[in-house]
């Protein structure tokens, strides 16, 4: 299976400011996806990564708050724009393997004080 | 309706009790099912990928979908303590993933 590396793991935020993270696939995959999961939840889909091109974003989800790269096959980043507390939440990187299995990396757990 | 309803439980038995986790659907062109295990503070991990009805069995795991009922189960034998998790179903009808609340189970040494 597809090994996922997200970085940062967690990380404490002020109110209004951004944070990036980044998302390394050890293989090429066909789709790479990212999902957030709030506290007792199900995990949601902010938006599907394409490479070099404007990701795709669920209802909800703009880019303007969760910009989003993927310049290749094996890297993205999801930045979460003007921070607030209703923010914090784990952030899931997920990857599609040319088997059609989904895999998800360890995630981005993130506070906004 | 939800696309997915999976009941959030939480469930607890006692060790070496066979757990039945179960999920239905209501979209007819789901063809891939999922089941997830996400211990705490961790990401889920893909258990079981199906296509289609049947059944998949995996060591003491065993995924049965029922596409003519819109219901898929997940059966753990002998459970574990290890096995205390929150167990998430997940399902599509290409690469367009739907996920279940994800139900917490707690096996008791």
């Amino acid at each position: 299976s597809a090994v996922i590396s997200q970085k940062p793991s967690r990380d404490i935020c002020q109110r209004g400011t951004s944070l990036t993270i980044q998302c390394q696939v050890d293989s090429q995959v066909t789709m790479m996806f990212w999902y957030r999961q709030q506290p007792g939840q199900s995990l949601t889909l902010i938006a599907t990564a394409n490479q070099g091109s404007e990701a795709t974003y669920e209802s909800g989800f703009v880019i303007d708050k969760f910009p989003i790269s993927r310049p290749n096959l094996t890297f993205s980043t999801l930045t979460v724009s003007n921070m607030s507390p209703e923010d914090s939440s784990i952030y899931l990187c997920s990857v599609v393997q040319f088997t059609g299995e989904l895999f998800f990396g360890e995630g981005s757990r993130l506070t906004v004080l | 309706q939800k696309e997915v309803e999976q009941d959030p439980g939480p469930l607890s038995v006692p060790e070496g009790a066979i757990v039945s986790l179960n999920c239905t659907y209501s979209n007819s062109a789901f063809q891939y099912f999922m089941w997830y295990r996400q211990y705490s503070r961790k990401g889920p991990e893909l258990l079981m990928y199906t296509y289609s009805s049947g059944n998949k069995e995996d060591g003491r795991f065993t995924a049965q979908v029922d596409k003519s009922s819109k219901y898929i189960s997940l059966f753990i034998r002998d459970s574990q303590p290890s096995d205390s998790a929150t167990y998430l179903c997940a399902m599509s009808p290409s690469e367009d993933m739907r996920f279940g609340a994800g139900t917490r189970l707690t096996v008791k040494p």
